[in-house]
C-alpha cells in the first residue's frame, strides 16, 4: 500500500520563487493536514481539510495556501519562498474526526536560500 | 491554540536503563496519541489514549493518561538501542480531531549500546 505520498523529497528554493508542494493518499481518508517540522518546535500545524472543497487555517498559515479538489490530493503552494520557510513539511491523513491514527508521508525537505 | 509542553527535550542512556518521558498541557483533550519518529521518515502513532486514567501497555512501553485529560506520560523499562528516535505526543483538542492535532515539541532519545 501507499499510504500518503509526498514529492519531491528535497527541493531548494530562491528567496521570492513559488512551488507547489504534492500530498496524495490512496486510503479514502477525509481528514488531511500539512505540518512543518523545526528543530526544537515538534510539527506545526499549517492547514487542513476535513473533506473534498473544504479547508482551514492552522497554527502557522501565512505564507501557505491549499486545495482540496479531490479527496486524494491536498496539495501546498508557497507563494513567495522566504527564508524562514526552510523547513521539512509532512503532509497527513487520518479516517475520520475523534480519536484516530493519522498517518504521515515521508516529508518534504526545503531550504530557501 | 492547546499548547503541549514536552520533557525532557533530550535524553541519552544506557541501554537496559528505564525512562520516563512526560507531556503536559493546561487544556483537556479527547485523546492523546504518542508518535515515534526515525530520521528521514514522518511520524509512526505509538499508541492512542482515550479515558482518564488509562494505562496502555506495548511490549516494555507503558502509557498513561492523565486523570484530568491534560497530560500523559511514557515509560520505557530495559531501554534498547532499537528505541533510539523522536518521541512525539499528540493532543487531540475535540470531536473533530482527525488530522488537527497539536504536538509536544518532542524527545529525542538516544540509547547507548
Amino acid at each position: 500500500n501507499a499510504g500518503v505520498t509526498q514529492t519531491p523529497k528535497f527541493q531548494v528554493l530562491k528567496t521570492g520563487q513559488s512551488m507547489t508542494l504534492q500530498c496524495a493518499q490512496d486510503m479514502n481518508h477525509e481528514y488531511m493536514s500539512w505540518y512543518r517540522q523545526d528543530p526544537g518546535m515538534g510539527l506545526r500545524l499549517i492547514h487542513y481539510s476535513v473533506g473534498a472543497g473544504i479547508t482551514d487555517q492552522g497554527e502557522v498559515p501565512n505564507g501557505y495556501n491549499v486545495s482540496r479538489s479531490t479527496t486524494e490530493d491536498f496539495p501546498l503552494r508557497l507563494l513567495s519562498a522566504a527564508p524562514s520557510q526552510t523547513s521539512v513539511y509532512f503532509c497527513a491523513s487520518s479516517f475520520s474526526p475523534g480519536v484516530t491514527e493519522a498517518f504521515f508521508g515521508q516529508g518534504t525537505r526545503l531550504t530557501v536560500v | 491554540t492547546q499548547l503541549l509542553e514536552q520533557s525532557p527535550q533530550f535524553l541519552s542512556i544506557q541501554e537496559g536503563e528505564n525512562l520516563t518521558v512526560y507531556c503536559n498541557s493546561s487544556s483537556v483533550f479527547s485523546s492523546l496519541q504518542w508518535y515515534r519518529q526515525e530520521p528521514g521518515e514522518g511520524p509512526v502513532l505509538l499508541v492512542t489514549v482515550v479515558t482518564g486514567g488509562e494505562v496502555k501497555k506495548l511490549k516494555r512501553l507503558t502509557f498513561q493518561f492523565g486523570d484530568a485529560r491534560k497530560d500523559s506520560s511514557l515509560h520505557i523499562t530495559a531501554a534498547q538501542p532499537g528505541d533510539t528516535g523522536l518521541y512525539l505526543c499528540a493532543g487531540a483538542p475535540g470531536e473533530t480531531s482527525g488530522s488537527r492535532l497539536t504536538f509536544g515539541e518532542g524527545t529525542q532519545l538516544t540509547v547507548n549500546p
